[in-house]
């Protein structure tokens, strides 16, 4: 298994400029989510899945767009990214209450 | 509105120490407790996950434990190596699957 997968690795945008981080996971698993992590703040919550065709907004959810067609797959949309988007985005899975977090993608809005 | 800290922010030790890292939360009303392990530059591996009929939970050098009625869990690291260097996040659970984490505690242990 691949487990969570993540791309791009790194991404630098500028202000303004739309793009869609891709998280795919190989597990099975109905429950997916998205984290941004900035530095002292822990990891915040933008938006979570429980399964194909259902999403939901977490804590920080502006600016962002997601949608879930398929158990495998749950991309991240900026729409109009901005330099507070700056961060370190994480994707995750699970089937209970052990989370398998993807790589991360290092985003940078200039 | 849960809220989690954790003590140290940071914490630097020689080699084979035993140290202990901390985490706080304002609503007792937990279910588990989880730790985790960041490497820099990469994702989060699970360590231990408590439920909220255990006290204690072990793997290997790790042990962890959660006091509900006080908003603390510790994780107790023994004799502690290089290879343990890392930030170290706790996390509960708000709703449904989702969770709110600690800061973290960037940990570096020196040979």
């Amino acid at each position: 298994n691949a487990g969570v997968t993540q791309t791009p690795k790194f991404q630098v945008l500028k202000t303004g400029q739309s793009m869609t981080l891709q998280c795919a996971q190989d597990m099975n698993h109905e429950y997916m989510s998205w984290y941004r992590q900035d530095p002292g703040m822990g990891l915040r919550l933008i938006h979570y899945s429980v399964g194909a065709g259902i999403t939901d907004q977490g804590e920080v959810p502006n600016g962002y767009n997601v949608s879930r067609s398929t158990t495998e797959d749950f991309p991240l949309r900026l729409l109009s990214a901005a330099p507070s988007q700056t961060s370190v985005y994480f994707c995750a899975s699970s089937s209970g209450p052990l989370r398998y977090f993807g790589p991360g993608t290092r985003l940078t809005v200039t | 509105k849960q809220e989690v800290t954790q003590i140290p922010a940071a914490l630097s030790v020689p080699e084979g120490e035993n140290l202990v890292l901390n985490c706080s939360f304002t609503d007792s009303a937990i279910y588990n407790l989880q730790w985790f392990r960041q490497d820099p530059g990469k994702g989060l591996t699970s360590l231990l996950l408590i439920q909220s009929s255990q006290r204690e939970q072990t793997s290997g050098r790790l042990n962890a434990s959660l006091d509900k009625s006080s908003g603390r869990s510790t994780l107790y690291i023994a004799a502690s190596q290089p290879g343990d260097s890392a930030t170290y996040l706790c996390a509960v659970p708000v709703y449904g699957q989702n969770f709110v984490f600690g800061p973290g505690t960037r940990l570096s242990v020196l040979p």
